[in-house]
């Protein structure tokens, strides 16, 4: 098993681009979440999905977009790139919240 | 000793001692408890949980406190390696539901 991938690592975006975070696992896993982790804090929520069809927002919703067609997959879209995006972001999945999440290993992107 | 520093608290040990860390949680419901270890580059890495039936539990090296009254959570690492130096941090959950709330983190240093 490959747990969860997530493309790019790292990308640089010009303020105002778009683009997609993929996410991808291969567990099975009914939950799946996106995090967002900045310099000296903990991992914030952004979005999340239960389940294939299902999303909501969490913590931090503004500025990303989801979607969930498959369970093996869970794209983030960022619809006008900000430098307040900078950040590194975690894909995580989880057997329904038990034993926590699985982290993939994250996408460390800059807005320039 | 344990210092707060600009970003995260610190925790520097010895090579060979034992480890504390703290974390104080936030919702007096929530029944789920992980602790978390990140290294650096990576995604946080799943250690040890414990329901809050439980008082402590026990894994490989590790040990996780949970009291209640306080709403205080600890982890203990016995015999610290240079291996365990990372950023630890503390989720807690209610009812293994979807949004895992994840505290700040503490890096633990661990001196030869």
């Amino acid at each position: 098993n490959a747990g969860v991938t997530q493309t790019p690592k790292f990308q640089v975006l010009k303020t105002g681009q778009s683009m997609t975070l993929q996410c991808a696992q291969d567990m099975n896993h009914e939950y799946m979440s996106w995090y967002r982790q900045d310099p000296g804090m903990g991992l914030r929520l952004i979005h999340y999905s239960v389940g294939a069809g299902i999303t909501d927002q969490g913590e931090v919703p503004n500025g990303y977009n989801v979607s969930r067609s498959t369970t093996e997959d869970f794209p983030l879209r960022l619809l006008s790139a900000a430098p307040s995006q900078t950040s590194v972001y975690f894909c995580a999945s989880s057997y329904r919240g038990h034993y926590g999440y699985t982290f993939g290993s994250g996408t460390r992107l800059t807005v320039v | 000793g344990e210092s707060v520093g600009l970003h995260l608290p610190t925790l520097s040990v010895q090579e060979g001692d034992n480890s504390i860390i703290n974390c104080a949680y936030s919702n007096s419901a929530s029944d789920y408890f992980i602790w978390y270890k990140q290294e650096s580059g990576k995604g946080p890495q799943f250690i040890i949980d414990i329901r809050s039936n439980m008082d402590k539990r026990q894994g490989q090296r590790v040990t996780v406190l949970l009291n209640k009254t306080v709403k205080h959570l600890s982890l203990q690492i016995a015999a610290t390696q240079p291996g365990d130096s990372a950023v630890y941090f503390c989720a807690e959950n209610i009812n293994y539901g979807q949004n895992f709330v994840f505290g700040p983190g503490t890096r633990l240093s661990v001196l030869p």
